[in-house]
């Protein structure tokens, strides 16, 4: 059975660096075609593509945030870490985590994490 | 940067079919992929490579390609069918990816 599970802080003062880990299982990120990836959606509107890492360590970034993202994988530990810095109220958020599957796979987000809600303010 | 366009809403009674299109320039190229959201929880994969259902989503629920378009199609809705739908793609190069604003399916 594949899970996701997201963790971090509820809470992040505006300019600081969000850091949220994705913990997983019932996968290997070193197989080839599976990628995790991160997802934001804040209150009351749509679903935003943040950042994608691939099983031969391939990052990709929205363009729009690029400059404020990293993302990184910790093979031993089935974890992928997302960091965002200078966080601003706007980035007030639920933030998941997803598995994605590519080259011959589904090419999806077909497994889901809970989310966890992250709150930017002072 | 790349965007794919929904509906905001769509209504149907129950029992009708409810379609629900994604528009992107990219579509013929890359696959579509649908997302059902209910208020509170995460997205559930309902569609897959235009037109895939993974295991466990309801036979009533199917999806199409034509060109720049994607389509959902609902059949025979029913009251918990009501959610939020978002579709989902990567751009021409296959290194980003984007979500549609959503569209709320509403069963009268």
């Amino acid at each position: 059975q594949v899970t996701l599970r997201e963790s971090g802080p509820a809470l992040v003062r505006p300019t600081q660096t969000l850091t949220l880990t994705c913990s997983f299982s019932g996968f290997s990120l070193i197989t080839s075609g599976m990628c995790v990836t991160w997802i934001r959606q804040p209150p009351g509107k749509a679903l935003e593509w943040l950042a994608l890492i691939d099983w031969d360590d391939d990052k990709y970034y929205s363009a729009s945030l690029k400059t404020r993202l990293t993302i990184s994988k910790d093979i031993s530990k089935n974890q992928v870490v997302f960091t965002m810095t200078n966080m601003d109220p706007v980035d007030t958020a639920t933030y998941y985590c997803a598995r994605f599957t590519k080259g011959g796979g589904l090419d999806a987000f077909d497994i889901w994490g809970q989310g966890t809600m992250v709150t930017v303010s002072s | 940067s790349y965007e794919l366009t929904q509906p905001p809403s769509v209504s149907v009674s129950p029992g009708q079919t409810a379609r629900i299109t994604c528009s992107g320039d990219a579509l013929p190229k890359q696959y579509g992929c649908w997302y059902q959201q209910k208020p509170g929880q995460a997205p559930v994969l309902v569609i897959y490579k235009d037109s895939e259902r993974p295991s466990g989503i309801p036979e009533r629920f199917s999806g199409s390609s034509s060109g720049t378009t994607v389509t959902l199609t609902i059949s025979g809705v029913q009251a918990e069918d009501e959610a939020d739908y978002y579709c989902h793609s990567a751009d021409s190069s296959a290194t980003s990816w984007v979500f549609g604003g959503g569209t709320k399916l509403t069963v009268l």
